[in-house]
């Protein structure tokens, strides 16, 4: 059982607009920032976005992060079937005194 | 470029030791914290400790699931981190990956190195 709270799979067509929420608490989201990380089958995981709401460089602007309170969003417009991928929340956690990942979601590009 | 290779992966007995290593390049290595991460198959990221930079004081956190059995170290002078792991148990079995961070993100990860821990 994971500390953060992810669905374990959401879909939506070519296109359209998809949110993944990730689900903390106060010792974790709530006071700390939150990455994002996009994972393609066979590959190493990938910063999507990092300090809830920031893109690195390269990183298109078709992906972005919120945080409210205790959960995040991540959001990804304009989905490609590239986009097809298991993505997490990770963010550190005060009371753990480590980092926790969500459990991951899969996006299906139908 | 930023590059992360890992090395040192296997099959090994449980209760037996292995020791995977981090070479990095494309940056300055000792300015930055390094973290590893595992992926049991066909499961999710999991954490599994850091090390600060020398300026933080070189010290480290751990998971709980292997506190007291696997050390991260770092050698600056050859940019490399290394995690040794102890006491090797079944539920050990992931992909290891190495990665820069963990402040503002993991943003460079290796390739990852199958760690596989079977009698």
């Amino acid at each position: 059982q994971s500390v953060l709270t992810q669905p374990p799979s959401v879909s939506a067509a070519p296109g359209q607009k998809v949110t993944i929420s990730c689900s903390g608490s106060s010792s974790n989201i709530g006071n700390n920032y939150v990455s994002w990380y996009q994972q393609l089958p066979g590959t190493a995981p990938k910063l999507l976005i990092y300090d809830n709401n920031k893109r690195p460089s390269g990183i298109p602007d078709r992906f972005s992060g919120s945080k409210s309170g205790t959960s995040a969003t991540l959001g990804i417009t304009g989905l490609q079937t590239g986009d097809e991928a298991d993505y997490y929340c990770g963010t550190w956690d005060s009371s753990l005194s480590g980092v926790v990942f969500g459990g991951g979601t899969k996006l299906t590009v139908l | 470029e930023v590059q992360l290779v890992e090395s040192g992966g296997g099959l090994v007995q449980p209760g037996r030791s292995l020791r995977l290593s981090c070479t990095a390049s494309g940056f300055t290595f000792g300015d930055y914290a390094m973290s590893w991460v595992r992926q049991a198959p066909g499961k999710g990221l999991e954490w599994v400790g850091f090390i600060r930079s020398k300026a933080y004081g070189g010290t480290t956190e751990y998971a709980a699931s292997v506190k007291g059995r696997f050390t991260i170290s770092r050698d600056d002078s050859k940019s490399i981190a290394y995690l040794q792991m102890n006491s090797l148990k079944t539920e050990d079995t992931a992909v290891y990956y190495c990665t820069r961070g963990p402040a503002g993100g993991f943003d460079y990860w290796g390739q990852g190195t199958l760690v596989t821990v079977s009698s």
